[in-house]
């Protein structure tokens, strides 16, 4: 079983204020490292799809880093907004482009 | 756009029950996956495919069965519905470089 750990596991941020959180996979056998963004209810939304060590990908005020020699990524919230409320969602992809996915960021953004 | 549609959305199901989760994708994806995910939990891996008429077993494949008869389509059967089944299930297909889910079918046991 692969694991993939994401912490902390859910924060508040108060809104404008600008956050970032954690997730570690095996640093062997590395494919890919996704991040997904999920509400509640709708389906999950590719973020960044990141293969190469020392990656850095950026989406609007959202952006995420990668280390794969450490196994770590980190992805960080600038600004945070109400609508960046959400589940950030980690996933390490191994043998036969399956994704072995972390518990989520749970983000909650305070007007 | 209709990408990863699943149906049904929402289902209550007696123990002892059967069901068939449907999933069906209009992007010509070879890669198909179900996924369930429980409360605290991540994604759980229930079975994958990767192309029409081959599946394999994923992380947790327990109670459930699948079938893989077109590109298109990748049903999920619930024999014998336990309370331990009462999750969210997410049908999603990809290309092979990135996963696109479906908006996910509520499942309750009871």
């Amino acid at each position: 079983i692969l694991n993939v750990e994401q912490s902390p596991q859910s924060l508040h941020v108060q809104e404008g204020d600008s956050t970032n959180f954690t997730c570690s996979f095996p640093s062997s056998n590395f494919y890919a490292l996704h991040w997904y963004r999920w509400e509640t209810a709708k389906s999950p939304e590719a973020l960044f799809v990141m293969t190469l060590n020392g990656d850095e990908k950026k989406k609007g005020r959202i952006s995420a880093t990668l280390n794969t020699k450490e196994g770590y990524s980190y992805l960080y919230i600038k600004g945070s907004q109400p609508e960046d409320s959400a589940t950030y969602l980690c996933a390490f992809r191994y043998g036969n482009n399956r994704l072995a996915f972390g518990k989520g960021n749970q983000v909650v953004v305070i007007p | 756009n209709a990408g990863v549609t699943q149906t049904p959305k929402f289902r209550i199901l007696k123990i002892g029950q059967s069901m068939t989760l449907q999933c069906t994708q209009d992007m010509n994806h070879n890669y198909m996956y179900w996924y369930r995910q429980d409360p605290g939990m991540g994604l759980k891996l229930i079975y994958y495919s990767v192309g029409a008429g081959i599946t394999d077993k994923g992380e947790v494949p327990n109670g459930y069965n699948v079938s893989r008869s077109t590109t298109e389509d990748f049903p999920l059967r619930l024999e014998l519905a336990a309370p331990s089944q009462t999750s969210v299930y997410f049908c999603a297909s990809g290309p092979g470089n990135t996963i696109y889910f479906g908006e996910g079918s509520w499942l309750t046991v009871v």
